[in-house]
Order: structure tokens, then sequence, then C-alpha cells
């Protein structure tokens, strides 16, 4: 166990649902960070948070949004996905300053097929 | 475009033999380069945490090299257990105010053979 939690573990949805992803780090980190693992690609960073703060956002399409409501809670919020967005979305926290140099502790992952 | 490429894509290496792969980074905007070992099923899991140049690191039978000033790191097993199989990611961070970049390689995905 790395301190990351991520639920639900798998989930299927349709083009048209809506659906949450969640993520809880036990860590004490004060960043979080959302992560794609797409079939024979590297993992994509989407989303980084710093202490609650949206700071990073690489190109990603707005029927992903996230969340941060607090330094220890992550939310993906998904709408209207496409089949292409089936993949492995990992969580992941780190601590952001000091000397950790933002080791990753990455939580179980979500596996996401949209049908 | 940043670009953390890795090699080889995939490696079987007979138990008990040594090996090691490659990681190429921008020697540019340097921070730190980690490398994270990934099991079938579970979270990738930190190895090494690099940020100096000439940085030598070592857990157990693996170790891992860095040159900044080349953009390479090297990681290396030595007398490849069973347990070793796993793949192999490293990850290139570049850190400016508050923003983070962390790139990661598509992998070393390294096999051990009985």
């Amino acid at each position: 166990e790395t301190g990351v939690t991520q639920t639900p573990r798998h989930l299927v949805m349709g083009m048209t649902n809506k659906k949450s992803l969640k993520c809880e780090q036990h860590l004490g980190h004060n960043a979080m960070y959302w992560y794609k693992q797409s079939a024979k690609k590297p993992l994509e960073l989407m989303f980084v948070y710093n202490f609650k703060e949206q700071t990073e956002n690489n190109s990603v399409p707005s029927r992903f949004s996230p969340e941060c409501p607090n330094s220890s809670h992550l939310f993906l919020h998904l709408h209207t996905l496409q089949p292409e967005d089936s993949a492995l979305y990992l969580c992941a926290s780190s601590q952001r300053t000091g000397i950790s140099n933002y080791e990753q502790y990455f939580g179980p992952g979500t596996r996401l097929t949209v049908t | 475009i940043l670009n953390v490429e890795q090699s080889p894509q995939s490696l079987h290496v007979q138990e008990g033999d040594s090996t090691n792969f490659t990681c190429s980074f921008p020697s540019s905007n340097f921070y730190a380069l980690h490398w994270y070992r990934w099991e079938t099923a579970k979270s990738p899991e930190a190895l090494f945490v690099m940020t100096l140049n000439g940085d030598e690191k070592k857990k157990g039978r693996i170790s891992a090299t860095l040159n900044t000033k080349e953009g390479y790191s090297y990681l290396y097993i030595k007398g490849s257990q069973p347990e070793d199989s796993a793949t192999y990611l490293c990850a290139f961070l570049i850190v400016s105010g508050r923003d983070d970049k962390i790139i990661f390689g598509k992998g070393t995905r390294l096999h051990i053979l009985p």
C-alpha cells in the first residue's frame, strides 16, 4: 500500500454518462496529480494541484474536469467521454517542498472503459 | 516538444544474469530524474530520485547513474531474480516557479526467465 487510494478500481460508462473518479492520499502531501495510461503510450500527466490550486493542465479536453477540495482529496469528473478515453487513470501525490524532489506516490488506478 | 526515451522497450534476461537499460532526456532545464518500478497489477513505486550530475544510487541489487550534461541515466540490475520482472519507468522533471512538468518514458519491460 502506498498511502494513496482510488475508487472505483474499474468503471464502464457510456458516452452520455457522467461519473467521477476519486483519489485520497493519507501521506500529508501537498501536491496531487492525475495521469492517463493508454495502451502503448507513456504515462501522460493530465493535471497537477499544488496546495489545492491547479497549476498544470496539459491540454486536456474539457470533458475531464478535476476538483481538489482539500490537499488530501482529488476528483476527476467525467462527462460525454469518447471510446478513445478508455485507459488506466492513475492518481499520485508528492511533497512539493523539501528534499523529496517530487517523488510520486501512486494509487492503484481506475481502469476506465467507455462504450 | 520534450521527450524521454527509454531503451530497450523490452528485455528478456536469464535469472542470475545482470542487465542494464537506458533513459535519455533533455539536457536543459533539468530538475530531477526519477526511476520507478511498475509490477503487473500494482502501482508504480519509486526506486530512485536523482538530482545531481554524477549521482550514483543503489538499492540492493539495483543501482542507477545520472549524467545531466549529456542527458542520460542507466539502471543496472545485478544477478536478476524473478521478482525483478516489471516495467521500469523513468521520469524527467522540470520545475519552474509553481509549475511542475513530469514527463515519463514508455518504459522498459523486463522479463526474467527462470
